[in-house]
């Protein structure tokens, strides 16, 4: 059985680096694409990325130029970078596997960790 | 981008109840349209993909259905578990979205 967990620092600075980490059990990262999603407080969701171990990799628009995404294979975990981090960004970011053959299918992101909680404060 | 608009943002309803939640996209989607499940402090559940598709595990009182721009979530008989708040998800074209959420209530 999958299983996801996500851990990050729960608190950062403005203008800082957020760094996440997802471990994935239970499956190879590499059989599957993978998103981030996040949520504010009271909020709905945001989609963030979407990537592949072959390296493919597809991000909002409204964070492109401060998001990166990267896959550690020999650990079997995912890694999300948010540069330049604003209060707006606070949230809980949660990673999630998504069933998708691009072009072919999408069956929807059909297994989720529990989720990080994120506080961007001075 | 695919804006995804949810009506009611919410609805209370009553245990046994047939609760009916749309998802209308500001633009001819695809097939790959999915809802999901959230409860408080939780992750969000898949429960529909495909449109119609009941992912494995979700109790059958749950149906999907729709095409082109609107689509609906339908629950046959409400049941306590289900009070929770429901998004539905365009994966036709990036960036991905989700609707803004629709909250069911205990009436």
């Amino acid at each position: 059985q999958v299983q996801l967990r996500e851990s990050g620092p729960g608190l950062v600075k403005p203008s800082e680096t957020l760094s996440l980490t997802c471990f994935v059990s239970g499956d190879s990262i590499t059989n599957y694409y993978w998103t981030w999603v996040r949520q504010p407080a009271g909020g709905g969701l945001e989609w963030v990325a979407r990537f592949h171990a072959s390296g493919t990799a597809d991000y909002n628009p409204s964070l492109l130029s401060r998001v990166t995404v990267s896959v550690d294979t020999s650990n079997n975990q995912l890694s999300l970078k948010l540069t330049s981090v604003t209060a707006a960004d606070t949230a809980v970011y949660f990673c999630a596997r998504e069933v998708v053959v691009p072009g072919a299918y999408n069956y929807g992101m059909d297994v989720w960790g529990q989720g990080t909680t994120v506080t961007v404060s001075s | 981008d695919i804006q995804m608009t949810q009506s009611p943002s919410s609805v209370s309803a009553s245990v046994g109840d047939r609760v009916t939640i749309t998802c209308r996209a500001s633009q001819a989607s695809s097939r790959w349209l999915a809802w999901y499940q959230q409860k408080p402090g939780k992750a969000p559940r898949l429960l529909i993909y495909a449109v119609s598709s009941l992912q494995s595990g979700v109790p059958s009182r749950f149906s999907g259905s729709g095409s082109v721009t609107d689509f609906t979530l339908t629950i046959s008989s409400l049941q306590p578990e289900d009070f929770a708040t429901y998004y539905c998800q365009q994966a036709t074209s990036f960036p991905l979205t989700f609707g803004g959420g629709t909250k069911v209530e205990i009436k």
